[in-house]
């Protein structure tokens, strides 16, 4: 059974940076891209970009490029989402999800809060 | 960036309605266009992939339809449980991109 196991709730302040995981298990972790979307309360889904285990290649919403950093450990199936210079607007519900076109598992969401 | 456009923004309907959901893509991404539900407070789930391909473990009243550019999401008898927002999704390139979704609501 495919699992995706997110970190817990974040308080933050603003200017601060913060780092997320993602413990991926009952799949090949190095064969599909991890996926990241941010959820803003009462908003859509947005994509923040993608990492491929397999060989560490990234890509990027160019709205998030130097704001997200993407990793992976794949010696214990973990990815990493760093989140840096930690505004009101990064306040959200972080996803992870497995797959290439479509996004057939997701994490249970980590819950971001920016406050000072 | 291929943007999708999602209409209507809201939909009010009856259990038992037969509904359809659009999403437009900017430009064609072939079939490339999968659906996702999300229920308050919960992740979202895998409805439809590849526009019209059904899911495991998803009910056979939801089905997908279209190709290129306008896409369909159809819930055939329509029921409470339903409730929740409709997304679609660009599958074609990088970066991944969602419609703005639709949000079900019952009557």
């Amino acid at each position: 059974e495919v699992q995706l196991q997110q970190s817990g709730t974040v308080l933050a302040r603003p200017g601060a940076s913060v780092k997320m995981s993602c413990k991926a298990s009952g799949y090949t972790f190095t064969s599909y891209w991890m996926h990241w979307v941010k959820q803003r309360p009462g908003q859509g889904l947005e994509w923040i970009g993608a990492i491929y285990p397999g060989n560490s290649d990234t890509s990027y919403n160019q709205k998030f490029k130097g704001k997200a950093k993407l990793t992976a450990v794949t010696s214990t199936s973990t990815a990493y989402m760093e989140l840096s210079s930690l505004t009101n607007e990064d306040s959200a519900v972080y996803y992870c999800t497995e797959g290439s076109s479509y996004f057939d598992y997701w994490g249970q969401g980590t819950t971001l809060t920016v406050s000072s | 960036d291929i943007v999708m456009t999602q209409s209507p923004a809201t939909l009010s309907v009856t259990p038992g309605d037969r509904v359809s959901l659009s999403c437009r893509a900017s430009q064609s991404i072939s079939d490339y266009l999968h659906w996702y539900q999300q229920k308050s407070h919960e992740s979202p789930r895998l409805l439809i992939k590849y526009a019209s391909q059904s899911i495991s473990g998803i009910p056979s009243r939801f089905s997908g339809s279209g190709s290129g550019s306008d896409f369909t999401l159809s819930i055939n008898s329509v029921e409470p449980e339903d409730v929740g927002v409709y997304y679609c999704q660009n599958g074609h390139s990088f970066p991944r991109t969602f419609g703005g979704g639709t949000k079900l609501e019952i009557k």
